[in-house]
């Protein structure tokens, strides 16, 4: 199994383009969300989702948005972006229920100039 | 507002010492779900532990043990005879009933020969 497959790795865009985040996992989760980790900061929640069809906002939801068409992806489109949008972004998937520890892809690195 | 507090940025020790990261949580819910990852330089998140709020047994796997105290909403983590190998960022989390995982700031651990 692959497991969570995150593209592309990095990313260089410029202010105002838009672009999409592609996440595929294969393990059959309900439960996926996307994060974007800055220094000093952790992880912090910017989407997620509980099954296809179904999304919500996170912490930090300005300037993405997302949706789950299917199972298996849930991508994460960047409208306009901004520097402050610079980042390392996550995503994660897992069974719906809490007690389940939630499975990473490796990340993409997204610098915006 | 944080509900997650990681309060060591980074920790410094020489091998074979004993580290220990501290991590204090905020909930409201009887029932949550308390989570540690590692983050070694190559980027990826992996998932060591996870406790339900129902069970306040330690544990110990290998050179890691992990106490968990209600009393103080504390879920600490020790690395016993540290290596360089445990030189990471190692992130605490907590998931309530709804399914959100929330992170701390996380800890560097750096281990020097």
């Amino acid at each position: 199994n692959a497991g969570v497959t995150q593209t592309p790795k990095f990313q260089v865009l410029k202010t105002g383009q838009s672009m999409t985040l592609q996440c595929a996992q294969d393990m059959n989760h309900e439960y996926m969300s996307w994060y974007r980790q800055d220094p000093g900061m952790g992880l912090r929640l910017i989407h997620y989702s509980v099954g296809a069809g179904i999304t919500d906002q996170g912490e930090v939801p300005n300037g993405y948005n997302v949706s789950r068409s299917t199972t298996e992806d849930f991508p994460l489109r960047l409208l306009s972006a901004a520097p402050s949008q610079t980042s390392v972004y996550f995503c994660a998937s897992s069974y719906s229920g809490s007690h389940t520890e939630a499975f990473f892809g490796q990340g993409t690195r997204l610098t915006v100039v | 507002a944080q509900k997650v507090t990681q309060a060591q940025t980074e920790i410094s020790v020489v091998e074979k010492e004993d580290v220990t990261l501290d991590c204090v949580y905020e909930t409201r819910d009887t029932t949550y779900y308390l989570f540690w990852y590692k983050q070694p330089p190559s980027g990826e998140l992996v998932f060591l532990i996870r406790r339900n709020s129902f069970d306040e047994q330690n544990e110990i796997s290998g050179r890691y043990s992990w106490n968990f105290q209600k009393s103080t909403s504390s879920f600490n983590f020790t690395i016993t005879a540290s290596q360089v190998v445990d030189s990471a960022v190692y992130f605490c989390a907590l998931k309530e009933s709804w399914g959100k995982l929330q992170f701390g700031a996380g800890t560097q651990v750096v281990v020097t020969p």
